[in-house]
């Protein structure tokens, strides 16, 4: 089944310590988001990928970037977690434009992060 | 059938009633809107759209309302059931964007 993966579904890494989500898919989806999401609230979208074009919103803090090596695969890094960045962080995927568009978001089940 | 009027970000239900969750969106230029369903320690998982030109859409045990004059999106859950329970989000979009605007979540829980 096509779909959008992400490992490792729990994460835990100390206070300052870099860590790494990653996520993949195979729904041929070209355009792939990361979203932080804290408890009791809704996903907060850090940035995308439009293709290869990288799009940052306004206020996700420096300490997170991303990679997109190819169609399948993004990466979040987190440089330098702070006690704050504890939370679910949610790959999604959508096609919003060529043939079969569609604004509708295909969600991975996320990767808990915790931070000692 | 049990509902709010206006948004609650929780919802208690008698297993076996209807649900209706209220959204009230933020921008009267989106004109696509979907509901999401979050299970515990899941990701959101799309369970119905709308686009702006419908004010109904019907999906299996669920109904989605839109009232583009007060900026409301309602979701209809009928013979609510244990798997039910979950977060629920609207969201927004325009057509020609590609990133949605999430609402604020409403927690349903089913009562058995």
């Amino acid at each position: 089944d096509a779909m959008v993966i992400q490992n490792p579904r729990y994460q835990v890494t100390q206070f300052g310590k870099p860590v790494t989500l990653s996520c993949s898919q195979t729904l041929n989806h070209n355009v792939m988001y990361w979203y932080q999401q804290k408890s009791s609230q809704a996903p907060k979208l850090l940035f995308h990928y439009y293709d290869k074009d990288f799009n940052n919103e306004a206020d996700t803090p420096d300490n997170f970037q991303s990679r997109r090596p190819n169609t399948s695969f993004c990466f979040l890094d987190i440089r330098s977690p702070g006690l704050g960045d504890a939370a679910m962080y949610l790959c999604a995927t959508s096609r919003p434009s060529g043939t079969g568009v569609s604004y509708e978001q295909y969600f991975g089940p996320g990767t808990r992060l915790t931070v000692t | 059938g049990e509902s709010v009027g206006l948004h609650l970000p929780t919802l208690s239900v008698q297993e076996g009633d209807n649900s209706i969750i209220n959204c009230a969106y933020s921008n009267s230029a989106s004109d696509y809107f979907i509901w999401y369903k979050q299970e515990s320690g899941k990701g959101p998982q799309f369970i119905i759209d709308i686009r702006s030109n419908m004010d109904k859409r019907q999906g299996q045990r669920v109904t989605v309302l839109l009232n583009k004059t007060v900026k409301h999106l309602s979701l209809q859950i009928a013979a609510t059931q244990p798997g039910d329970s979950a977060v629920y989000f609207c969201a927004e979009t325009l057509s020609n964007d590609y990133k949605l605007s999430f609402g604020a979540g409403t927690t349903v829980t089913v009562r058995a």
